[in-house]
């Protein structure tokens, strides 16, 4: 089983829809939650941080963290064109670096 | 602007012959990282330095190596690549070992004939 699951989609919405992404994960020890944006040949950029359970909201993003269920998910609102990208979740322990991913969802807003 | 630039963008190379892949990074990170991704699948940690402390994750194959001559550079040598090593590069940095954020480069995609 992997560490981290997330549906890679793909999922195409219309222009202006409200787009929800998720991951589960099955290490209890993960503290630290990232939402990563990548857009076609290109390496991934930081979009969200969240530590522990809670919301974070930044412009159309938000970013939602539920440890007791082991659920993160990443709303954008008003979906643009520009936001057709493949984005990771990945997260990782209280001690060290390493990061561990999702294989990415892959989304396309529809003009 | 750029923060974390890797050379070359494409690298295409024959099977069997080494070939080594370049990061540098204008951020004077302590720590710099290289994963593998192949497609439609998430980036793989490979190892990564914490200044000149070199660390490898466990499942890295000893094809895989590199080296970290300063702050500013990291390289990876593939010594003889195959067919399965065919995949984007990325080298990410971050500040400090438990920092949160890792600024990734955009990749090199790897082709091997």
């Amino acid at each position: 089983q992997k560490e981290v699951e997330q549906d890679p989609g793909p999922l195409s919405v219309p222009e202006g829809a409200i787009v929800s992404l998720n991951c589960t994960y099955s290490n209890s020890a993960f503290q630290y939650f990232m939402w990563y944006r990548q857009y076609s040949r290109k390496g991934p950029e930081l979009l969200m941080y969240t530590y522990s359970s809670g919301n974070k909201e930044d412009g159309r993003f938000t970013a939602q963290v539920d440890k007791s269920s082991k659920y993160i998910s990443l709303f954008i609102r008003d979906s643009q064109p520009s936001d057709s990208a493949t984005y990771l979740c990945a997260m990782r322990e209280t001690s060290g670096s390493r990061l561990t991913f999702g294989e990415g969802t892959q989304l396309t807003v529809n003009p | 602007d750029a923060m974390v630039i890797q050379n070359p963008r494409y690298q295409v190379t024959q099977f069997g012959k080494p070939v080594t892949l370049s990061c540098s990074q204008t951020l004077n990170h302590n720590v710099m990282y290289w994963y593998q991704q192949k497609s439609s699948q998430a980036p793989k940690l490979l190892f990564h330095y914490y200044d000149k402390d070199f660390n490898n994750e466990a499942d890295t194959p000893d094809n895989f190596q590199s080296r970290r001559p300063n702050t500013s550079f990291c390289f990876l040598d593939i010594r003889s690549p195959g067919l399965g090593d065919a995949a984007m590069y990325l080298c990410a940095t971050s500040r400090v070992a438990s920092a949160d954020t890792q600024y990734f480069g955009p990749g090199t995609r790897l082709t091997v004939l």
